[in-house]
């Protein structure tokens, strides 16, 4: 079955140390996002990739690193220094949202605990 | 930069009773979309906004787009437990790809 698969789906890290979310999509979709949900704040945008190679910064770009080095995966670095990396994340795909409806399609999302 | 609002945050309403959140762009927006995520689930899309004053209908539920491209409802008529989740918004502005999510609309329903 076509889907976005997210992984771990849940992580417990040490602070400073970085880690790493994968998100693979066999949707054949060109633009990827990342989102960070926390209670009350509903979702604000990390990053977000409109083709292989590319990618923009979001609302809270800070902290966080990816790369688009092919179609299906984006994965999503949590660094030192982000300050509060405690948090539900949740990659995103959609295709070109110009020609067609562009609805996104969520993966589970992994639950990172910095302790 | 591009802000979406979302009121109420929260609501509890009894089974039966109707149930209206309403989503407010800074900007203004290409299109719009809502998304139901369920307790511990994933946003779920549920429909998309194109045109100025559109209103969409799914069953129970209605969706508006304003005007002005920068607000928009969702009315959910004789709500019932399975209704129970967060709404979102979504709101892209034209010539991008980026999504900017509203506060979202928690909704508890009582039976």
């Amino acid at each position: 079955d076509g889907g976005i698969t997210q992984s771990p789906k849940y992580l417990f890290r040490k602070e400073g140390q970085n880690v790493t979310l994968s998100c693979e999509q066999n949707l054949n979709h060109d633009a990827m996002y990342w989102y960070r949900q926390d209670p009350g704040q509903g979702l604000r945008l990390i990053y977000y990739s409109q083709i292989v190679n590319d990618f923009q910064k979001g609302d809270i770009a800070e902290g966080y690193s990816v790369s688009r080095e092919k179609k299906e995966s984006f994965p999503l670095t949590v660094t030192s220094a982000q300050k509060n990396p405690t948090a539900f994340y949740l990659c995103a795909s959609s295709i070109k949202p110009v020609a067609n409806t562009g609805e996104l399609f969520f993966g589970e999302g992994s639950r990172l605990t910095v302790l | 930069g591009q802000q979406v609002m979302q009121i109420p945050q929260y609501q509890h309403v009894q089974e039966g009773e109707d149930f209206t959140t309403y989503c407010n762009s800074s900007t203004t927006l290409s299109n719009i979309q809502w998304y139901k995520q369920r307790p511990g689930g994933h946003p779920v899309f549920l429909i998309q906004l194109v045109k100025s004053g559109e209103v969409k209908k799914q069953k129970r539920l209605t969706f508006q787009f304003g005007e002005a491209k920068k607000n928009s409802s969702l009315h959910i008529t004789a709500t019932q437990t399975t209704d129970v989740g967060t709404y979102f918004c979504a709101g892209r502005e034209g010539g991008t790809y980026k999504y900017i999510f509203g506060t979202g609309t928690r909704l508890k329903v009582l039976a």
